[in-house]
């Protein structure tokens, strides 16, 4: 059974630092990953989403890098701001004959003005 | 597009009751996503139709949980009787099969079961 571990659940840093978020996941044979943001009382959106075959996908100061092998995924920030403050989810798609996800529980990333 | 829309998008209500939770896909979406959210479990799926057949319900706690999907606009989540435990977000997704996978939430329902 497939999952999804981030750590560490809470993050908080100043305004300006860049930052990694961390994901893990126990079966390596993934069929893509993906990163949402959570925003509070809000569904998620999606930030980035790696194929199986790809390591890293990047969109604006975002840039995910996902390593099958060794069961590991992150999430890297640059320049944080304030806006980015939120939580941040990692889900892994198993295979291509499910369109199921399995998420992680989430990092709550605070960026202090 | 309005995106996925709940409704509602809060309710409370009490132990034994009936509850139903509403959503409508993206127009053009043909897969729908149901979770529930806990500080405890985290996200969970508990069903997902495509092209409006149930394809996963495994993940569906028990008998007191029922959903539909009568068409490609519209979906039920129904919960009969609800029990405290049962309290929780439930987001609806959608998506268009191989247009990318990436899955668009919606606002969620905050369910209260007193």
């Amino acid at each position: 059974k497939q999952e999804v571990t981030q750590i560490p659940a809470a993050l908080s840093v100043p305004e300006g630092e860049n930052l990694v978020l961390n994901c893990s996941f126990t079966d390596s044979a993934i069929y893509n990953l993906q990163w949402f943001r959570q925003d509070p009382g809000k569904g998620l959106t999606s930030l980035l989403l790696i194929q199986s075959s790809q390591r890293e996908q990047t969109s604006g100061r975002l840039n995910a890098s996902l390593d099958k092998s060794s069961g590991r995924s992150t999430l890297y920030i640059a320049a944080s701001q304030p806006g980015d403050s939120a939580t941040y989810l990692c889900a892994v798609r198993p295979g291509s004959g499910s369109e199921k996800l399995v998420f992680g529980k989430g990092t709550k990333l605070t960026v202090n003005p | 597009d309005a995106g996925v829309i709940q409704s509602p998008r809060h309710e409370v209500t009490e132990m034994g009751q009936e509850v139903t939770l509403r959503c409508k896909p993206i127009s053009g979406h043909n897969s729908l996503f149901w979770y529930r959210q806990t500080m405890m479990r985290g996200l969970e799926l508990l069903i997902y139709f495509n092209n409006n057949v149930p394809i996963d319900d495994s993940g569906m706690p028990e008998d007191r949980f029922s959903a539909k999907m009568p068409n490609a606009s519209f979906s039920t989540l129904k919960i009969q009787p609800s029990e405290p435990r049962d309290s929780a977000v439930y987001f609806c997704a959608s998506t268009l099969t191989g247009a990318g996978d990436t899955q668009y939430f919606g606002p969620g329902t905050r369910l209260t079961v007193l």
